[in-house]
């Protein structure tokens, strides 16, 4: 299957301070890349959808202002958690698909999952 | 409203034996079906989806699925349980938008 990374794979920050998460797609173009958020013993919640070129879809609850998504390649996309704090600690997973995010046959093949701590 | 549910939240069977993981949907169209399977502090791994076609879906490291309209299911099946096949497992299904709806997860664990 399509190989999709991570990184880091774990970082711990001081509140009030940007965090960086990049995914990178690395054997496919990923036209569509998807940032979800995962609570201990939870399941996923999908953050916002973004298409090659495009702004990102933010779910409904999520701010726009605080999770920065940027795919500015076909390889890459990058989350940017603004002013973090210790309520956004949590498990970052991406995932990406070749097609637009409208085939909803498409399967997500995802990274490996970064873990935020905030202190 | 599209939504998917996993009633077990944790299924444990002997090695060996035959394991099932449930899964049921409700879609007001034709649903797109998916299995992953995640490993701890992993991201989720793509195990088979039902599109269209053969009602039994086959898929990675021997797990296969049955879709079953009338039933609204789409149970994860595997004849003899591997140790290793101890994960979690999400159903996931995708119907109108650009959305997919993940299961609450099954904590799978199979005892040697």
């Amino acid at each position: 299957g399509a190989v999709v990374s991570q990184h880091p794979s774990r970082v711990i920050c001081k509140s009030g301070t940007s965090v960086k998460i990049e995914c990178r797609s690395l054997d496919f173009q990923a036209t569509t890349m998807f940032w979800y958020r995962q609570f201990p013993k939870q399941s996923l919640m999908l953050m916002a959808t973004s298409n090659e070129g495009s702004k990102a879809t933010y779910e409904q609850g999520v701010e726009k202002d605080k999770f920065l998504i940027n795919h500015a390649s076909l390889t890459l996309s990058t989350l940017t958690v603004t002013s973090a704090h210790p309520e956004d600690s949590s498990f970052y997973i991406c995932s990406g698909t070749s097609g637009r995010s409208t085939n909803r046959g498409d399967t997500q093949y995802f990274g490996p999952g970064t873990r935020l701590t905030v202190l | 409203a599209q939504s998917v549910a996993q009633p077990e939240d944790q299924v444990n069977v002997a090695e060996g034996n035959p394991l099932t993981v449930k899964c049921t949907y409700s879609v007001s169209g034709n649903p797109y079906l998916f299995w992953y399977v995640q490993y701890p502090n992993r991201g989720l791994q793509f195990l088979l989806k039902y599109i269209t076609g053969d009602n039994l879906v086959k898929g990675s490291y021997g797990f296969e699925a049955e879709f079953n309209k009338s039933q609204t299911s789409f149970h994860l099946k595997k004849p003899s349980a591997l140790v290793s096949d101890s994960a979690l497992y999400f159903c996931a299904v995708r119907e109108k938008g650009d959305k997919i709806i993940f299961g609450k997860g099954t904590r799978l664990h199979i005892l040697p």
